[in-house]
C-alpha cells in the first residue's frame, strides 16, 4: 500500500497569510492521481484538487496544487477565515486508495 | 446535482453486524462507482471498498476482506455497506463517496456514525 505522509501536522497562520501543505508518498503515485480534501468539524470531506493540480468545480482560485511522483503541495495563497480546517491528501492511482493523516490549519 | 444521503446513526454490540445505506438522487445511479470510507475518532480516512453500481462488481480493501459486503438495489438507487463481526475499533463515521466528474471523490454522503459498545 502507498503510505502518504503529510507535513506539518498543525499549521498556525493568520488570515491573509499564505499556507503551504506537503504530502509525500512512499512510492510514485500513478498518473499523479493525487487529490486534496478539506474537512471541517462534523462535515464530510470536500474535494479541492484532483490530478495533483486541477481545481474541482466551485473551488476558489486561491487554492492550488502542484507536484508529481512522490512529492505534492497544496498552497492557499491568501487565507480566508473559512479556510481553517483539516486538509487530507489522497492517492487514487493505486489500489487500495489511501489517505494522508491530515494537516490541521488553525488560526494563529 | 447528484446527492448521496445516508442512513442514521447505529449502536451495535461487539460481534454484531451493521448495514449502512447510501441513496443517490437522480436516475443515473447505474453509471456510478460507489466507494465506502470510514473515519475513526482522531484517525485518518480509510478506504474500505467500492462497487460498480451498474453491474454490481465489487473490490474490497484487504484489511476488510471477509467482513465487508457492498451491495445495491438499482430500483431504489441505493447502495449498502454491511460490516460484520464488529469490534470496538470499528467505531467510526462511515461515508459513501463517488467520483462523478473526476476520478477522485467529488461527492460524499453526510456520514453515518456507528458505535460499537457492550
Amino acid at each position: 500500500d502507498i503510505v502518504l505522509t503529510q507535513s506539518p501536522g498543525t499549521l498556525s497562520l493568520s488570515p491573509g497569510e499564505r499556507a503551504t501543505l506537503s504530502c509525500r508518498a512512499s512510492q510514485s503515485v500513478s498518473n499523479n492521481y493525487l487529490a486534496w480534501y478539506q474537512q471541517k468539524p462534523g462535515q464530510a470531506p470536500r474535494l479541492l484538487i484532483y490530478g495533483a493540480s486541477s481545481r474541482a468545480t466551485g473551488i476558489p482560485d486561491r487554492f492550488s496544487g502542484s507536484g508529481s511522483g512522490t512529492d505534492f503541495t497544496l498552497t492557499i495563497s491568501r487565507l480566508e477565515p473559512e479556510d481553517f480546517a483539516v486538509y487530507y491528501c489522497q492517492q487514487y492511482g493505486n489500489s487500495p486508495r489511501t489517505f494522508g493523516q491530515g494537516t490541521k490549519l488553525e488560526i494563529k | 446535482q447528484v446527492q448521496l444521503v445516508q442512513s442514521g446513526a447505529e449502536v451495535k454490540k461487539p460481534g454484531a453486524s451493521v448495514k449502512v445505506s447510501c441513496k443517490a438522487s437522480g436516475n443515473t445511479f447505474i453509471s456510478y462507482a460507489i466507494h465506502w470510507v470510514r473515519q475513526a475518532p482522531g484517525q485518518r480516512l480509510e478506504w474500505m471498498g467500492w462497487m460498480n453500481a451498474g453491474n454490481g462488481n465489487t473490490k474490497y480493501s484487504q484489511k476488510f476482506q471477509g467482513r465487508v459486503t457492498i451491495t445495491r438495489d438499482t430500483s431504489a438507487t441505493t447502495a449498502y455497506m454491511e460490516l460484520s463481526s464488529l469490534r470496538a475499533e470499528d467505531t467510526a463515521v462511515y461515508y459513501c463517496a463517488g467520483p462523478i466528474a473526476t476520478m477522485a471523490f467529488d461527492i460524499w454522503g453526510q456520514g453515518t456514525m456507528v458505535t460499537v459498545s457492550s
